[in-house]
């Protein structure tokens, strides 16, 4: 147990709907990233977000956006959905110290978004 | 641009024998490696991590995994298999300098043990 928690676990939606994914960090950790896994593939980086603000982004369309809230918890957004944004989306967790001296992330066990 | 290739998308074990998983990296910078495990739903948890130390890093469970510069590789190994080894494994590099924890995950080794 990472102490990393996503809601809700699964969902599933139609194409065009919008979805809003939460996740709540460890505590003490104030860095949060967002990782989509396709089906039988390693997931990809969506962003990062510290200390509330967008902190890097990965090769995904601006339908994709985030918060993160003053307590560090985060949500990740999608507007529009389309049928290849069926995933399993992780969200990790980390402190700037863990970031600078190993980069280790701790993840939670994903929310599985369907989209019909 | 930072990126792991893993072979063999499937890789059956029998119990009790040696487990080896490769993983050859490319990066511009000396990198920091990883390998992740991912139970059947359950999140990736850390097995290992190299960040410029030791070459030869042991990890949880009785896994190690070995720098190789020359050869840019990061194969990761067990010399005994258990049957709670069955999961899918991924090696990790990240996607910045030292430091920026934006992660690049090869495809996975899905890791069936065979009693």
């Amino acid at each position: 147990e990472t102490g990393v928690t996503q809601s809700p676990t699964h969902l599933i939606k139609t194409r065009g709907q919008q979805v809003t994914l939460r996740c709540s960090s460890q505590s003490g950790h104030n860095t949060v990233s967002w990782y989509q896994q396709a089906l039988g593939q390693g997931p990809q980086f969506i962003f990062q977000y510290y200390r509330e603000e967008e902190n890097g982004r990965g090769n995904f369309p601006p339908r994709f956006s985030g918060l993160q809230f003053p307590n560090y918890s985060s949500e990740l957004n999608v507007n529009a959905l389309e049928l290849d944004d069926s995933a399993l989306y992780l969200c990790a967790s980390t402190t700037r110290r863990e970031a600078v001296d190993t980069g280790e992330l701790f993840f939670g066990e994903g929310s599985r978004l369907t989209v019909l | 641009a930072q990126s792991v290739t893993q072979l063999d998308s499937h890789v059956s074990v029998s119990e009790g024998t040696p487990v080896l998983l490769r993983c050859n990296y490319s990066s511009s910078y000396s990198p920091s490696l990883f390998w992740y495990v991912q139970h059947p739903n359950k999140g990736l948890q850390l097995l290992l991590k190299y960040t410029s130390a030791a070459t030869l890093v042991k990890g949880i469970n009785g896994f190690e995994a070995e720098f190789k510069k020359s050869e840019t590789s990061f194969h990761l190994t067990k010399p005994s298999a258990h049957m709670s080894d069955a999961a899918e494994y991924f090696c990790v590099v990240s996607l910045g300098p030292y430091g920026n924890n934006r992660l690049a995950f090869g495809k996975g080794n899905q890791v069936v043990v065979i009693p």
